[in-house]
């Protein structure tokens, strides 16, 4: 089976732009959750969806939003960049909320 | 206040020693996760806990919930060990996951 992949692998923006980045889960797999890691907070919890509806949210500002299609892809959206959202962006997926979750290498966003 | 705390941040160890990696959090929680975070960023689950131990190859995770407590156990350590270690819990109130800042693991040949 293949992994969770993330697309882009890497990505540069501007300040004031926004973002949009994409998990596809290990198929069968209906929950997929979205964090994001920084060297100075480590790894925080962004959201998680399960077979469409948004589970649960972390605590981070309505500019990050996210969605889960009916094929189980999942896009989280990021508006108004500011500099403090470079980060790793990882995406991982399990076969129902709450088992074992397989992760993606991530999504590298860099703001300018 | 952080909710999930790991003791060491750093460790380094000469191949063949046990190591041990120490959590604990003050939530209630579902599960507690060990994960493993290669350079480069990708990160391996290691082991779901909500009881007791399991085993895996040279790994050996236990938690004692009602010390709030888990630890993360490698035996006979090799250099390919080296990785940062993370704990994590998914808490009961709001299903949210919480993550200890973690544990720098360095095995020298």
């Amino acid at each position: 089976k293949a992994g969770v992949t993330q697309t882009p692998r890497y990505l540069i923006k501007t300040r004031g732009q926004q973002v949009t980045l994409s998990c596809s889960p290990i198929s069968g797999h209906r929950s997929v959750s979205w964090y994001q890691q920084t060297p100075g907070q480590g790894l925080q919890f962004l959201f998680e969806y399960f077979s469409e509806t948004q589970r649960n949210k972390g605590n981070f500002p309505g500019r990050f939003s996210g969605r889960q299609f009916s094929n189980s892809r999942s896009e989280m959206n990021v508006s108004t960049l500011e500099l403090g959202d470079s980060a790793l962006y990882l995406c991982a997926s399990s076969l129902v909320a709450g088992q074992t979750q397989y992760f993606g290498p991530g999504t590298r966003l860099l703001v300018l | 206040k952080n909710e999930v705390e790991q003791s060491p941040q750093n460790l380094t160890a000469q191949e063949g020693e046990f190591i041990t990696i120490n959590c604990s959090y003050s939530v209630g929680i579902s599960a507690l996760h060990w994960l493993q975070q290669h350079p480069g960023g990708g990160i391996v689950s290691l082991f779901m806990l909500s009881s007791g131990k399991k085993k895996h190859g040279r790994l050996i995770a236990t938690i004692n919930i009602q010390e709030k407590h888990s630890s993360l156990h490698i035996t006979a350590s090799h250099p390919r060990d080296s990785a940062v270690y993370i704990c994590a819990v998914r808490g009961v109130t709001g299903n949210q996951f919480y993550f200890g800042t973690g544990t720098s693991l360095t095995v020298i040949p």
